[in-house]
Parts: structure tokens; C-alpha cells; sequence
């Protein structure tokens, strides 16, 4: 009973370096997304994708890639870190009605 | 340009009491609200919906008002409980099942034993 998995929960990083940020579930979901959560600025979405190989921007995609090769994993990479991205991101995958977020990875651009 | 807003960043309330959130949204596209939960360092967790067909829609102790002509949901819990001391998002969608939901930018519940 995973329900949405990401990895890691923390991470530090040097401003220039990449990095994925993991994100798996097991509900047979075909929506998933990625959104970040900044002090005051609510939860922003940052790349979303309606199935397999099928992905689109959100609100915030700069800096950011994602595919999406299987219905089970979304991964999210940085290119080159920059201060601005630190932040905590949470995948989700959503149901019709609901979507279901895992718990978050807070990541620290030095 | 915050398309959906959440005008109070905290409420505090007594056990027992009832607590009302707020939530006021610009894009007359939303159709669909959705309320979630999240406690510190957990993802947020789904709590009640509402279809802009509906003004009501009730969950135990949740229940979600909207007011389509005013743009403003709002979110009551009676009795509160002081497991509900948590930051709560609203959150939009143009389109039942569509993948961008909007979010609001929270509002911190305490509720004072």
C-alpha cells in the first residue's frame, strides 16, 4: 500500500549541479505531477504528464525536465541548480476525482 | 497573478468550536474545488471536493460551501478537533479530471484545547 513514492526526502546541492528527484506510484494512475512548495506561495505546478510518454509545462517549468517512460515512474531532473530552486517538491498522481501527493523532497541549493 | 486566494494565513480555534476557511478564486473556468490537508513534513492529503453544480457537499465532520456568483468556497468543520490543527489548501481545476490544479496559498488551523 505505497501509494506515491518519491526519493530522496533531502538534498543538498551545489549551485551548477543536476540532480533527479524520484517519483513512483502504484495505483495504476495516468496523471502525475510535480509541483513545488514555497513559504507564501502555496503549491505551484511545475510539469505534469497525462500517460506515458506524454508530458506538458505547468506553472513554473523552467529549469526543470521530466519524461515520463512508464504509468509507474515521473521523474523530475534539474539541469544545473540555481539557489532559487531550493524548495520542498511533491509528486502526485491523480484519480479522477482526487490527487494523492507523496511526502515531499526538500531540496537546498548552496 | 494568484488566481486562487486564501486571504488568511492563520485561524485559531477552540476544541469543540466550529472552524470556518476561506477561499476566494478569479478564473471563472474553475469548475472543480478541492480542500486538502497537510501536516508538517507529510504531503497533503485530500480531504473534500465540491463541482461548481453543487453549492454543498458534506464529509462527516467537513463540509465545503460555494458560492459560484461570488467566486468564494469555504470550508467548515464542527466539531474541531485538535487533530485538525493543520495548514489547509484550497485548490482549483478548470474541468472535472483535469491535471493542473491551482492551489491557494494555505491557511495554518490551530485548534486550542
Amino acid at each position: 500500500n505505497a501509494g506515491v513514492t518519491q526519493t530522496p526526502k533531502f538534498q543538498v546541492l551545489k549551485t551548477g549541479q543536476s540532480m533527479t528527484l524520484q517519483c513512483a506510484q502504484d495505483m495504476n494512475h495516468e496523471y502525475m505531477s510535480w509541483y513545488r512548495q514555497d513559504p507564501g506561495m502555496g503549491l505551484r505546478l511545475i510539469h505534469y504528464s497525462v500517460g506515458a510518454g506524454i508530458t506538458d509545462q505547468g506553472e513554473v517549468p523552467n529549469g526543470y525536465n521530466v519524461s515520463r517512460s512508464t504509468t509507474e515512474d515521473f521523474p523530475l531532473r534539474l539541469l544545473s541548480a540555481a539557489p532559487s530552486q531550493t524548495s520542498v517538491y511533491f509528486c502526485a498522481s491523480r484519480a479522477l476525482t482526487e490527487a494523492f501527493f507523496g511526502q515531499g523532497t526538500r531540496l537546498t541549493v548552496v | 497573478d494568484q488566481q486562487v486566494k486564501q486571504n488568511s494565513p492563520s485561524l485559531s480555534v477552540q476544541e469543540g468550536r466550529i472552524s470556518i476557511l476561506n477561499c476566494d478564486y478569479t478564473n471563472s473556468m474553475f469548475d472543480y474545488f478541492l480542500w486538502y490537508k497537510k501536516y508538517p513534513a507529510e504531503g497533503p492529503t485530500f480531504l473534500i471536493s465540491i463541482s461548481s453544480i453543487k453549492d454543498k457537499n458534506e464529509d462527516g465532520r467537513f463540509t465545503v460551501f460555494l458560492n459560484k456568483s461570488a467566486k468564494h468556497l469555504s470550508l467548515h468543520i464542527v466539531p474541531s478537533q485538535p487533530g485538525d490543527s493543520a495548514v489547509y489548501f484550497c485548490a482549483a481545476s478548470a474541468d472535472f479530471g483535469n491535471e493542473k490544479l491551482t492551489f491557494g496559498t494555505g491557511t495554518r488551523l490551530t485548534i486550542i484545547p
